[in-house]
């Protein structure tokens, strides 16, 4: 069965320090994607960021990356200079076999401090 | 930019009541999911559905069904309400071409009494 693991129930960082966030993940298909969202504390989801199971290059965008490291099974987000406003919830998920289906991690919350 | 509307943001309702939930998107999307999150638990997949008229079972359908109509319209349904239905439920949608992020509304906290 895929399963999405976040080690992290809660971080915090100091304002303009650069964050990881930890997502490992299990499957034994070949082809999968990666995702991250991020939830503020008034709810909604917003997806940050992609990677897929061949995809060479690590994805970036923005001030977001992800660390790839197939072999290992991790798509660790980084936030680069974070900002107050990042603070919230972030959700790693997987999609498996071209199915629009999504599992997701527990999350971590993150807390910036001023 | 994607657009997906849930009909009320805060409800509260009664056990035995049926309860409605609507979604609506505004991308011609032909994937909806309707998902509950609790904490600790993350979220859970109730019902999707990839096109009209279909729906599969997700991980937790026990309690709900669903409702699509029309493309854009995508409706959870408790049949009779119950008190461990409290939760925030979620509506996302998604393109069918490859790996395409899921879009989500901005959720329903649901309060069952």
């Amino acid at each position: 069965a895929q399963k999405i693991t976040q080690t992290q129930p809660g971080m915090f960082v100091q304002e303009k320090e650069a964050v990881t966030l930890d997502c490992t993940y299990d499957t034994s298909d070949p082809s999968y994607g990666l995702f991250w969202y991020k939830q503020p504390s008034s709810g909604e989801m917003i997806f940050l960021i992609y990677q897929g199971s061949y995809d060479q290059q690590n994805a970036t965008e923005g001030r977001y990356s992800l660390n790839f490291q197939k072999a290992r099974k991790s798509a660790n987000l980084v936030i680069s200079a974070s900002q107050l406003g990042d603070s919230a919830m972030y959700f790693c998920a997987m999609s498996i076999q071209g199915a629009q289906k999504l599992v997701f991690g527990q999350g971590t919350r993150l807390t910036i401090n001023p | 930019d994607v657009k997906v509307t849930q009909s009320s943001r805060y409800l509260v309702k009664r056990t035995g009541e049926k309860v409605f939930l609507e979604c609506v998107q505004d991308m011609d999307h032909e994937n909806m999911f309707w998902y509950r999150q609790d904490p600790g638990l993350g979220l859970r997949l109730i019902y999707f559905s990839y096109d009209v008229k279909m729906k599969e079972k997700g991980d937790i359908p026990e309690g709900y069904s669903v409702s699509r109509e029309k493309k854009e319209r995508f409706s959870l349904i408790l049949e009779s309400a119950s008190t461990n239905q409290t939760s925030m439920y979620l509506c996302a949608s998604s393109l069918t071409r490859g790996y395409q992020p899921q879009h989500f509304g901005d959720g329903t906290r649901l309060s069952i009494l």
